[in-house]
């Protein structure tokens, strides 16, 4: 079975440029997760979503970031503009509800974002 | 709010040494608590759990217990091998989905 799948891989960029991390979750997975990770400040939730509604975005760091869900099966999260601090890997994580739920995230390998 | 302190690395052992990091939380409730381990290049996945106090979790060798006087799931393995050498994250969830992770503890081990 196919697992969380993140593209792109490696994105390098420059500063003041947009830039697009897209996901697809897991079939039949109605949570979806974006997480930043970074040396300084480890794993942070930036926004989750249940069956492609956003309930949770306090973690974006401002209004430079926003992420959408058209549908159950893709994601997107984008920077505009991109800000080298915005440097990061970027994680996209899905989950079941009711009795699929474990409290187990599945994630994707990750978007390794690099802002010169 | 909720939040998880994990000691920091790198944690270097040798092949066979005992392996403890460990792990404090602050919650309110009684949250469930996490172990996940991120191998180089890859994303995290989930290496064991524990949903209310006193419960141990399991798996591959590794054990963490669920210790709600202390506020800590401290994870141990009795004899490390080459190949778990990761970086080790814990985490807790109050509700059962998303969750609040450390910062993460780099292990690595030497032949």
């Amino acid at each position: 079975d196919a697992g969380v799948i993140q593209s792109p891989r490696h994105e390098v960029t420059e500063m003041g440029q947009e830039v697009t991390l897209r996901c697809k979750p897991i079939s039949g997975h109605d949570y979806l997760f974006w997480y930043r990770q970074t040396m300084m400040r480890g794993l942070e939730l930036l926004i989750y979503f249940n069956n492609n509604v956003p309930i949770d975005d306090s973690g974006m760091p401002e209004d430079r970031f926003s992420a959408k869900m058209p549908n159950a099966s893709f994601s997107t999260l984008k920077i505009q503009p991109s800000e080298p601090r915005d440097s990061a890997v970027y994680f996209c994580a899905s989950s079941p509800s009711g009795t699929g739920n474990t409290g187990e995230l599945f994630f994707g390998e990750g978007s390794r974002l690099t802002v010169l | 709010g909720n939040s998880v302190t994990q000691m920091e690395g790198p944690v270097t052992l040798s092949e066979e040494a005992f392996l403890t990091i460990n792990c404090t939380y602050t919650a309110t409730g009684y949250p469930s608590l996490f172990w996940y381990v991120q191998y180089p290049g890859e994303g995290l996945q989930l290496l064991l759990k524990a949903t209310k106090a006193d419960d141990k979790g399991s798996n591959k060798g590794f054990e963490a217990t669920y210790r709600k006087e202390t506020t800590s799931f401290h994870l141990e393995k009795g004899s490390v091998q080459v190949s778990d050498s990761a970086v080790y994250f814990c985490a807790l969830t109050p509700w059962g989905y998303a969750l609040n992770f450390g910062k993460g503890t780099s292990l690595l081990v030497t032949p």
